[in-house]
């Protein structure tokens, strides 16, 4: 039982550049989200998909995209990466009234 | 618009005292709350997470936690932190929407 997979773990960017980060959970969960880390920040929520079909602006959502392709599969789209992306993002899923379920995260650097 | 506050950003404790880390949430409705932890370099981990029922919630590692509504608080407490404690704490705020928020965290640090 995979869980959440995050693709890829490391990637480096120059700015300008675009990249989308691949999340995909195989425990028919509903929700969908994904984070990113900063120090002293916490995580903080990008987008954020209740359920099939649908997707939600979180805390910081500007300078990315996000696609829910279906039930298993949620992707983050950065069009034109900045410094300021810089990060380590997360992916997670879950059902009603569950915790959240994280995949091992993406180490993003935007040269 | 939810949103969770962590006080404490540092906490210092000797090993062997006990342990409370302050969380404060604001809803408009019920919400659920989880405490997780992170150790340096390493994913998040459910201590606790409360629904609904009672108030007072156990959690893994001999956590606790009390949800209380009057005062929008959802403190995690220990009665004997170990060094093996020694890790970063998030408490979260879930919505009937399904969004899930975090506060910014609160690093624990324990001297022998």
């Amino acid at each position: 039982n995979a869980g959440v997979t995050q693709t890829p773990k490391f990637q480096v960017l120059k700015t300008g550049q675009s990249m989308t980060l691949q999340c995909a959970q195989d425990m028919n969960h509903n929700s969908m989200y994904w984070y990113r880390q900063d120090p002293g920040m916490g995580l903080r929520l990008i987008y954020y998909s209740a359920s099939e079909g649908t997707t939600d602006k979180g805390e910081v959502p500007n300078g990315y995209n996000v696609s829910r392709l279906n039930k298993r599969e949620f992707s983050l789209r950065l069009e034109s990466a900045a410094p300021s992306q810089t990060s380590v993002y997360f992916c997670a899923s879950t059902r009603v009234n569950e915790k959240l379920f994280f995949g091992s995260g993406t180490q993003l650097s935007v040269l | 618009a939810q949103s969770v506050t962590q006080p404490d950003i540092h906490i210092t404790v000797s090993e062997g005292a006990s342990l409370e880390l302050r969380c404060n949430y604001s809803y408009g409705a019920t919400p659920y709350l989880f405490w997780y932890v992170q150790s340096p370099g390493q994913g998040l981990q459910l201590l606790l997470k409360y629904f609904s029922g009672d108030t007072l919630v156990q959690g893994i590692k001999g956590f606790e936690a009390e949800f209380k509504r009057s005062q929008s608080s959802f403190n995690l407490r220990k009665p004997s932190v170990h060094w093996s404690d020694a890790a970063e704490y998030f408490c979260a705020v879930g919505t009937g929407y399904q969004k899930v928020t975090f506060g910014i965290g609160t690093k624990l640090q324990v001297i022998p």
